[in-house]
């Protein structure tokens, strides 16, 4: 079975500021994994995946993460923070037997100060 | 090209009933994925739906159905409404090739709440 476990349901950050969001999975196959973002009334967006190849990815508005293997983890990160990134983000994971079904951790908000 | 659009938006039923939420995949789109999602479980995935077949489903009681039509739209179905089903219902679609993995692209969600 797969799980993943997001560390801390609130971060605060300041503007400008590193953003730094933690997720590790529990998978016993190769993982596919992914970050979403959800803003107040809309559904999930994808930011960025890791499916093969390259461990560190990027995504869309500046975010990056980096799968490690050895730590099973996935976590994400973001250089400066910006006011508009405030919003829930979620961890996901799935295999390649069942790429439709993701399992995700429950959520990490994020509150971007001035 | 449109998204995935998912109708109605917004529902309210009482205990008891049952309820029938709409969803149209992105063109081209032939897989349709649900979710569901609460403060208090999170994001659980309920059934998927390819070529008019449930090929994965969630752990959820029987009560919460769903089929898939020849234009690839959804439609999922809770019958005997409980106070728990109150949730945020999202819908998912994907090309669904054989080829590794195909991005899910989510629709705004229909929020459910039971009385």
């Amino acid at each position: 079975a797969q799980s993943v476990t997001q560390l801390g349901s609130h971060v605060s950050v300041s503007e400008g500021a590193l953003v730094l969001l933690r997720c590790n999975y529990s998978s016993s196959v190769p993982p596919y994994l992914f970050w979403y973002v959800q803003y107040p009334n809309q559904g999930l967006q994808l930011l960025l995946k890791y499916t093969t190849g390259a461990t560190l990815v990027k995504g869309i508005n500046g975010f990056e993460a980096e799968f490690k293997k050895s730590e099973t983890s996935f976590h994400l990160t973001k250089p400066s923070a910006h006011m508009s990134d405030a919003a829930e983000y979620f961890c996901a994971v799935t295999f390649s037997g069942s790429a439709r079904q993701l399992t995700f951790g429950s959520g990490t908000q994020l509150t971007v100060l001035p | 090209k449109a998204g995935v659009t998912q109708t109605p938006r917004y529902l309210i039923k009482t205990r008891g009933q049952q309820v029938t939420l709409s969803c149209s995949p992105i063109s081209g789109h032939r897989s349709v994925s649900w979710y569901q999602q609460t403060p208090g479980q999170g994001l659980q995935f309920l059934f998927e739906y390819f070529s008019e077949t449930q090929r994965n489903k969630g752990n959820f009681p029987g009560r919460f159905s769903g089929r898939q039509f020849s234009n690839s739209r959804s439609e999922m179905n809770v019958s005997t409404l409980e106070l728990g089903d109150s949730a945020l219902y999202l819908c998912a679609s994907s090309l669904r090739s054989s080829a590794g993995y195909n991005e899910q692209f989510f629709g705004p969600g229909t929020r459910l709440t039971v009385l």
